[in-house]
């Protein structure tokens, strides 16, 4: 595709329920990020793959949250057992290098935990 | 303290006035410097970076960097109804992939 593509756009689920968030980087991006962005905050670094390997993980808040990106294409986040305070909207960004400056974004996974 | 900080806003300036975003950050050995612009429901975009103490305009938005004050602002001139959107003030601790993020100003721009 033309860009960043995340699924579902939007997704309520249940306290205490497993979600899984899709992101499709653009093609030949070798450099994948997650953000989160919580209502009325700045974005939160959560991840960040360089192929299919994580360099860094240490933003994600805790052992319920676990990402993977396979084939060095498309990534998944899942965060387990979900609980309230995971609301927020979870921003995917790709990057051709592995600077987040030069990262496209896409329109991001609006999760709502009740 | 959290690591960068912004008045949360809203800002709201009459077109064509000059909006004036500040942001300072806790981090002495912060190297770089970032402005993104994000319109209501959408993603961030990247408008402005900046490296070295001083001014750097781009068309109608200047950012200003003061390392010894642990500041910096963006001001916005001839601001514009498009210009209605939250700012978030970004700054890189050394590490490309990972940023640190303010809540952002939310800027209003009255016709």
């Amino acid at each position: 595709g033309a860009g960043v593509s995340q699924s579902p756009s939007n997704k309520v689920t249940e306290k205490g329920k497993d979600v899984e968030l899709r992101c499709d980087p653009i093609s030949g991006h070798t450099a994948l990020y997650w953000y989160r962005q919580s209502l009325g905050q700045g974005l939160e670094f959560l991840i960040y793959f360089q192929g299919n390997s994580a360099p860094d993980k240490s933003g994600l808040p805790s052992d319920r949250f676990s990402a993977e990106r396979t084939g060095g294409s498309v990534s998944t986040l899942t965060i387990q057992r979900t609980q309230q305070e995971d609301s927020a909207v979870y921003l995917c960004a790709s990057s051709p290098t592995g600077s987040f400056t030069e990262a496209f974004f896409g329109q991001g996974t609006r999760l709502t935990v009740v | 303290q959290k690591e960068v900080e912004q008045n949360s806003g809203p800002l709201s300036v009459p077109e064509g006035a000059i909006a004036s975003l500040n942001c300072t950050y806790s981090d002495r050995v912060s190297q770089s410097f970032f402005w993104y612009r994000q319109y209501s429901g959408k993603s961030p975009e990247l408008i402005m970076s900046i490296y070295s103490n001083g001014d750097k305009e781009d068309g109608r938005f200047t950012a200003q960097l003061n390392k010894a004050s642990q500041y910096v602002s963006l001001l916005i001139r001839d601001s514009q109804p498009s210009d209605s959107a939250t700012y978030l003030c970004a700054v890189n601790n050394g590490n490309d992939y990972k940023l640190s993020f303010g809540a952002g100003t939310t800027v209003t721009v009255r016709a």
